[in-house]
């Protein structure tokens, strides 16, 4: 079945610099990508998404990309912050109609004050 | 409610017992999941309820691991005769359509 590998699986980074986490798949049928945070002993809580027809979003800090030919997508965060500290999961909807995600393995992003 | 409610928070059982984990979610979302996360580990996909259709079961190990969702609300994922690999916090999730999942707090399982 579908699979998505996330890279790379910890990340480290001073205080204002940028974080690129990068999630590659196969399927080119699939059509929704969201990311996702989770803080230690909290809940994956949503903090951007992209659609297939869209090529980048951005929002504040955050943006992601989407590079449908090569199927990547990667989730960039500049300016990073201690609070910004979390596992990051990117996400892609299966196919054939469901709206169940596949996840990435995760990212344990620190930001170094 | 407001967010998805999922309770118990926390269970700790006895090996070979059954047990059963409830997810109430947003109302009027039509999607409902279940994930499990081992510790330090990713979200592995369970099951996945969407309206009146069958559920997608094909993310359940085992066969001692079910769901229901009654009423198109309401799930339970039941587990039998649980075994010390059970434990992990499982997550549960409901969606509106193509909006993206928001998550429950989880219950936390540990089977002893």
């Amino acid at each position: 079945g579908e699979n998505v590998e996330q890279h790379p699986s910890t990340l480290s980074v001073q205080e204002g610099d940028s974080a690129v986490i990068k999630c590659t798949y196969s399927d080119s049928a699939s059509n929704y990508f969201p990311w996702y945070k989770q803080e230690l002993g909290k809940r994956p809580q949503l903090i951007i998404d992209i659609r297939s027809n869209v090529g980048e979003k951005k929002d504040q800090r955050i943006a992601v990309t989407l590079n449908k030919t090569a199927k990547h997508f990667s989730l960039h965060i500049t300016e990073t912050q201690p609070e910004d500290s979390a596992v990051y999961f990117c996400a892609l909807s299966s196919t054939s109609g469901t709206y169940k995600y596949i996840f990435g393995t995760g990212t344990r992003l620190k930001v170094l004050a | 409610g407001a967010g998805v409610s999922q309770s118990p928070s926390n269970k700790v059982t006895e090996k070979g017992k059954d047990v059963e984990l409830r997810c109430d979610p947003i109302s009027g979302h039509t999607a409902l999941y279940w994930y499990r996360q081992s510790l330090g580990q990713g979200l592995e996909f369970l099951i996945y309820f969407q309206g009146n259709s069958a559920p997608d079961k094909s993310g359940l190990p085992s066969d001692r691991f079910s769901a229901e969702r009654t009423g198109g609300s309401v799930s339970t994922l039941t587990i039998q005769r649980t075994q010390q690999e059970d434990s992990a916090v499982y997550l549960c999730a409901s969606s509106l359509y193509t909006r993206g999942y928001t998550f429950g707090s989880g219950t936390r399982l540990t089977v002893v």
